[in-house]
C-alpha cells in the first residue's frame, strides 16, 4: 500500500518558539493532505485540508494563523505550529488521498508527531 | 455533518474470546470505512479497510463488515491475544474528509 511519512516523530520545544512538521506521501502524488490533532485519551480532530498549490481549508475553531499549511508540491505538506505554546502539546497526524486508482479515494495514514511544548 | 459513534468504550474480555467492536455513523454517502488500531502514546495501524461497494474485508483473526444503508460497521476479532489490547478507532471518510470515532479500548487479561 502506498506510504505517508511524517518529519519529526517527535519534537520538543520551549514555549514561543515554532515548530514545522512534515508530511511526505512516498510513492504516490497527492493533491490532496489533511492535518489532524489528538489530545491525550482523545480521538483525532481534523484541523485542516491542504491542497496543492491553494491555501489550506481550516476546521472552525482552528486558528490558520497559529497552524500555518504549506503545499507546495504534490509529495509535500507542512504544518509550522507559530509561537507555541504548552496548550498546542498534542499528536499531530497527517493524511494523504490518493487520486492515482489503485485504491480509489482512499486516505493513507502519516505515523504521527508528538509534540511537547515546555 | 458526519458523526460517527464507537460502542463500547471499553471492553475488557479474557484471553482467547472472540469479541466484536461496533461503529456507527449519521452520513451513508461515504467513501470507505477504516479500522485503525492504536497503541498508547504510537500512532495510528491500519487494520482492514472497506469501500462503500464492499460488505466486508478479513485478514488474519480480524474481520470488518459495512452496512451502509444502516450507518453500522463491525469489526469481530478472533481468539483474542494479550497483544490485541489497544484502542481501536473506526473513521469514515465521505466528501473528502475521515471523521473519527472516540475508539474502543481493548483490554485482554491472560
Amino acid at each position: 500500500g502506498a506510504v505517508v511519512s511524517q518529519h519529526p516523530s517527535r519534537v520538543i520545544c520551549k514555549s514561543g518558539t515554532s515548530v514545522k512538521i512534515e508530511c511526505r506521501s512516498l510513492d504516490f502524488q497527492a493533491t490532496t493532505m489533511f492535518w489532524y490533532r489528538q489530545f491525550p485519551k482523545q480521538s483525532l480532530m481534523l484541523m485542516a485540508t491542504s491542497n496543492e498549490g491553494s491555501k489550506a481549508t481550516y476546521e472552525q475553531g482552528v486558528e490558520k494563523d497559529k497552524f500555518l499549511i504549506n503545499h507546495a508540491s504534490l509529495t509535500l505538506s507542512t504544518l509550522t505550529v507559530t509561537s507555541a505554546h504548552p496548550e498546542d502539546s498534542s499528536f499531530y497526524i497527517c493524511s494523504a488521498r490518493d487520486w492515482s486508482g489503485r485504491e480509489a479515494d482512499t486516505q493513507y495514514f502519516g505515523p504521527g508527531t508528538r509534540l511537547t511544548v515546555l | 455533518k458526519q458523526e460517527v459513534t464507537q460502542i463500547p468504550a471499553a471492553l475488557s474480555v479474557p484471553e482467547g474470546e472472540n469479541l466484536v467492536l461496533n461503529c456507527s455513523f449519521t452520513d451513508s454517502a461515504i467513501y470507505n470505512l477504516q479500522w485503525f488500531r492504536q497503541d498508547p502514546g504510537k500512532g495510528l495501524t491500519s487494520l482492514l479497510l472497506i469501500q462503500s461497494s464492499q460488505r466486508e474485508q478479513t485478514s488474519g483473526r480480524l474481520n470488518a463488515s459495512l452496512d451502509k444503508s444502516s450507518g453500522r460497521s463491525t469489526l469481530y476479532i478472533a481468539a483474542s491475544q494479550p497483544g490485541d489490547s489497544a484502542t481501536y478507532l473506526c473513521a469514515v471518510d465521505n466528501a473528502g474528509k475521515s471523521t473519527f470515532g472516540d475508539g474502543t479500548t481493548l483490554t485482554v487479561k491472560p
